[in-house]
């Protein structure tokens, strides 16, 4: 049971680059998230899931697409990478709503140069 | 004022002691409050959901204060592999399927 995976682990863009972070649970959890990690921040939500088909904003949006493309997997695209996108990125999944146990995955590493 | 926080650390403990954290929110409406465990380049995992009561898991034990909106863990006979960063969360009632996440605490337990 892998869980939460997410690809790549690392990767390194040039300023105006764009790249998609892929993520898929094999949980058969409802709800799957985005977060950004940077030092001194905390976690922060950048778009979730409540279940198939749908898509909502969450605290930090901007310069970010999503995809929610079946239940299992959950996709970030970055349209035109910013230094200011350099961060850890977590998906995170649960069984429905966000007050229940969300499970992460091992995170993406970006950095933008 | 941040909507979640938590003082940063490091706090540096020797083995066996023991140390508490404490986590205010903004939100006094907040229904739902956790701590999350998170290792050095690792990605957060559920240490215990804190309920009104209080509850203890082993040597853990949180605690829910509403009327001053913080919420407290307690560590005791701290263990080297309790080293980490933990972080405070909230559900706040707008949020709908949203966590609100601290910055966390780093606690670092030498031998």
């Amino acid at each position: 049971n892998a869980g939460v995976t997410q690809t790549p682990k690392f990767q390194v863009l040039k300023t105006g680059q764009s790249m998609t972070l892929q993520c898929a649970q094999d949980m058969n959890h409802n709800s799957m998230y985005w977060y950004r990690q940077d030092p001194g921040m905390g976690l922060r939500l950048i778009y979730y899931s409540a279940s198939e088909g749908t898509t909502d904003k969450g605290e930090v949006p901007n310069g970010y697409n999503v995809s929610r493309l079946n239940k299992r997997e959950f996709s970030l695209r970055l349209e035109s990478a910013a230094p200011s996108q350099t961060s850890v990125y977590f998906c995170a999944s649960s069984q429905s709503g966000g007050r229940e146990t969300q499970y992460f995955g091992p995170g993406t590493r970006l950095l933008v140069l | 004022r941040k909507e979640v926080e938590q003082d940063p650390g490091p706090f540096n403990v020797p083995e066996g002691a023991t140390v508490a954290f404490n986590c205010t929110y903004s939100n006094s409406a907040s229904q739902s409050f956790f701590w999350y465990r998170q290792d050095c380049r690792k990605e957060p995992k559920l240490l215990m959901s804190v309920y009104s009561s209080g509850n203890e898991d082993g040597r853990f034990t949180a605690q829910l204060n509403r009327a001053s909106q913080y919420i407290s863990l307690l560590i005791r006979d701290s263990k080297l592999s309790d080293s980490a960063t933990y972080l405070c969360v909230v559900s706040p009632p707008w949020a709908g399927n949203m966590l609100t996440f601290g910055g966390g605490t780093r606690l670092m337990v030498k031998p």
